[in-house]
């Protein structure tokens, strides 16, 4: 079973500013990496698949990167509604399908 | 519009059952895999269990593994996930999502909240 651990599990920004974060693999997930965000009392949503492809409707402020081990999603500057659980999940060895553990993007 | 609405959550004691469904519309059902994904109070994501466009591949997550029975019905665009022998542990909102078998999941249903519990 591959295990992603993302970091950081907490990051706290201010609007306006740029939040990085990170996803890695225990072993290679070639580009099959997906990331979404889940806001409290809502299903999660789906920000970006294939590691950089951004899903329909999703503002160009996401972006993400990587592949093998190591991912990124970028949100370039964060708006109000961007503070929320995000998740990165890999769908290339599988079952089972495996997501990281989440981190908590808070408001400073 | 893509949409997924679930059904049949509550409350059931340790060792009950219970049967989820999951409505699907906005896109041709039998053309997509279907996947259930659980989150318990607090916690993350999990995956559950996954099943092919026709029906014919199905998979599950070690944990449920002869406890729960995931199927469809492509003339009733409807997933389900039937769920025997529960246990505590199995507390969670429970989520269906279009896709599974290499591809991504898009869109999520709402969810159900099942609660094992004496």
């Amino acid at each position: 079973e591959i295990v992603l651990t993302q970091s950081p599990a907490t990051l706290s920004l201010s609007p306006g500013e740029r939040a990085t974060l990170s996803c890695r693999a225990s072993q290679s997930v070639s580009n099959y990496l997906d990331w979404y965000q889940q806001k409290p009392g809502q299903a999660p949503r789906l920000l970006i698949y294939d590691a950089s492809t951004r899903a329909t409707g999703i503002p160009a402020r996401f972006s993400g990167s990587g592949s093998g081990t190591d991912f990124t999603l970028t949100i370039s500057s964060l708006e109000p509604e961007d503070f929320a659980v995000y998740y990165c999940q890999q769908r290339f060895n599988w079952p089972p399908i495996t997501f990281g553990q989440g981190t908590r993007l808070e408001i400073k | 519009e893509l949409q997924l609405l679930e059904s049949g959550g509550g409350l059931v004691q340790p060792g009950g059952s219970l049967r989820l469904s999951c409505a699907a519309s906005g896109f041709t059902f039998s053309n997509y895999a279907m996947t259930w994904v659980r989150q318990a109070p607090g916690k993350g994501l999990e995956w559950v269990s996954a099943i092919s466009g026709s029906g014919g591949h199905i998979y599950y997550t070690d944990s449920v593994k002869g406890r729960f029975t995931i199927s469809r019905d492509n003339s009733k665009n409807t997933l389900y996930l039937q769920m025997n022998s529960l246990r505590a542990e199995d507390t969670a909102v429970y989520y269906c999502a279009k896709g599974g078998e290499y591809k991504w999941l898009d869109p999520w249903g709402q969810g159900t909240l099942v609660t094992v519990s004496s």
